[in-house]
C-alpha cells in the first residue's frame, strides 16, 4: 500500500538554528502533502498544504517565513523550521492522500534546547 | 508496511444506528491507541484513546475496544447521527519508540437522517 516515509523520527536543536524535515511518498506520487502539528490533547493542526511544483497554503497563524514548505518533486516535501525557538517543539506529522485514503508519515518529535 | 490498517474506506449508516469502524495493526509493541475525526480543511481531531492495559474505553457516544490477542480496535457510536459524518483514522504508538504515531487511511463515514 501507499506509505509516506518521514525523517528525521526524533530531533533536538539548538535554539536559534533550523531544521529540515522529510517526507518521501513511496510507490505513488503525491501531488499535495499536508503538514500537521500536534498540540496538547492530541489533536493536529493543520499548518499547510504543500502542492508540487507551486506554493505552499499555510493556514491562519502559521508563519510561513518560520516553516518554511517545499513541494519540488511528486514524491518529496520538505518542511523547514528556521530559527527554531523552545515553543516550537511539538510533534510535526506529513500526510498525503492516495487511492486507499490518507497516508500519513510516521511523525517528527522536535525538541529545541 | 501499514502497520495500522483500516480495511473500510467507507461505511453509511442510518441516523440512530449504531456505527462501527475497525482498525487492525500487526506490531505487538503498539501500547497505545487513539481514534480520531476529521472534518474537511481540517486537522484530525482527537475523539478517544485506550491503552493496552484496557480492553474498553466509553466516553458519552463513543465506545473504543481493544482486542490485543487479534491486534484489532473499534471505535462504536451510538446513536449515530449527522454530524458524526466525517473521516475516522486510528492511531497508534509504542512507548519504546517515543510515541510516534502510526496511521490507518481512514473510513469515511456517512450518517444518513
Amino acid at each position: 500500500g501507499a506509505v509516506v516515509s518521514q525523517h528525521p523520527s526524533r530531533v533536538i536543536c539548538k535554539s536559534g538554528t533550523s531544521v529540515k524535515i522529510e517526507c518521501r511518498s513511496l510507490d505513488f506520487q503525491a501531488t499535495t502533502m499536508f503538514w500537521y502539528r500536534q498540540f496538547p490533547k492530541q489533536s493536529l493542526m493543520l499548518m499547510a498544504t504543500s502542492n508540487e511544483g507551486s506554493k505552499a497554503t499555510y493556514e491562519q497563524g502559521v508563519e510561513k517565513d518560520k516553516f518554511l514548505i517545499n513541494h519540488a518533486s511528486l514524491t518529496l516535501s520538505t518542511l523547514t523550521v528556521t530559527s527554531a525557538h523552545p515553543e516550537d517543539s511539538s510533534f510535526y506529522i506529513c500526510s498525503a492522500y492516495a487511492r486507499a485514503g490518507y497516508t500519513f508519515g510516521s511523525g517528527t518529535r522536535l525538541t529545541v534546547v | 508496511d501499514q502497520q495500522v490498517k483500516q480495511n473500510s474506506p467507507s461505511l453509511s449508516v442510518q441516523e440512530g444506528r449504531i456505527s462501527i469502524l475497525n482498525c487492525d495493526y500487526t506490531n505487538s509493541m503498539f501500547d497505545y491507541f487513539l481514534w480520531y475525526k476529521k472534518y474537511p480543511a481540517e486537522g484530525p481531531t482527537f475523539l478517544i484513546s485506550i491503552s493496552s492495559i484496557k480492553d474498553k474505553n466509553e466516553d458519552g457516544r463513543f465506545t473504543v475496544f481493544l482486542n490485543k490477542s487479534a491486534k484489532h480496535l473499534s471505535l462504536h457510536i451510538v446513536p449515530s447521527q449527522p454530524g458524526d459524518s466525517a473521516v475516522y483514522f486510528c492511531a497508534a504508538s509504542a512507548r519504546d519508540t517515543g510515541n510516534q504515531f502510526y496511521f490507518g487511511t481512514g473510513t469515511s463515514l456517512t450518517v444518513i437522517p
